[in-house]
């Protein structure tokens, strides 16, 4: 079955500062969509980007950017000039038949 | 659209007890999951359908039944409540693209706690 990994537990910044939410996964499939989901605080999650695995291409949503790269088995994420609302924690996740997750990354942005 | 709903919200057994979590959805999708979030361990994948009258384990599966009659609904079943499966459930829905699950859209969760 596929793995993903999230190695940051916990990262903590100063609003202002950039930061990069690491995603590493495994899958033996040719074919496969690669996900972030951000859980605020108060607990709903948020789908935020999907990407398919055919598409290698970067993405840009306003302060948020997104690295899939294939040969790594990595799809980062990266949050520019961090905000207090950006405070979360941020899920990766893969999707072959079902979908699993990463244990995911609490980001704390501090005022 | 109400998009995919949970009910109860907040819920307390005592060991032994059986329940059934509620989910539903109105988006048309084919597909559904249950998955259960405890600290420090992400969102575990539970049971899964690809549509109504399939279903299939996931990582998670012991102790927990699912059924999925309709297209609408995905009950989840705790037959026999233990302390471990304390914890925050979710549901989940996706149309579903090519065999593989696609994006999902999250209920708002069922917190459960069993004494």
């Amino acid at each position: 079955a596929q793995k993903v990994t999230q190695a940051q537990t916990e990262i903590s910044v100063v609003e202002k500062e950039d930061v990069t939410l690491d995603c590493v996964y495994e899958t033996r499939d040719t074919t496969y969509y690669l996900f972030w989901y951000k859980q605020p605080p108060s607990g709903e999650l948020v789908f935020l980007i999907r990407r398919n695995s055919f598409d290698e291409q970067n993405e840009i949503s306003g302060r948020y950017s997104w690295n899939f790269q294939k040969s790594t088995s990595s799809f980062n994420f990266t949050i520019t000039a961090s905000q207090v609302v950006d405070s979360a924690v941020y899920f990766c996740a893969l999707s072959e038949l079902d979908m699993r997750f990463g244990a995911g990354t609490r980001l704390t942005v501090k005022p | 659209n109400a998009g995919v709903t949970q009910t109860p919200k907040f819920q307390v057994l005592k060991t032994g007890q059986s329940m059934t979590l509620q989910c539903a959805q109105d988006m048309n999708h084919e597909y559904m999951s249950w998955y259960r979030q405890d600290p420090g361990m992400g969102l575990r994948l539970i049971h899964y359908s690809v549509g109504a009258g399939i279903t299939d384990q996931g990582e998670v599966p012991n102790g927990y039944n699912v059924s999925r009659s309709t297209t609408e609904d995905f009950p989840l079943r705790l037959l026999s409540a233990a302390p471990s499966q304390t914890s925050v459930y979710f549901c989940a829905s996706s149309p579903r693209a090519s065999f593989r699950a696609d994006t999902q859209y999250f209920g708002p969760g069922t917190r459960l706690t069993v004494l």
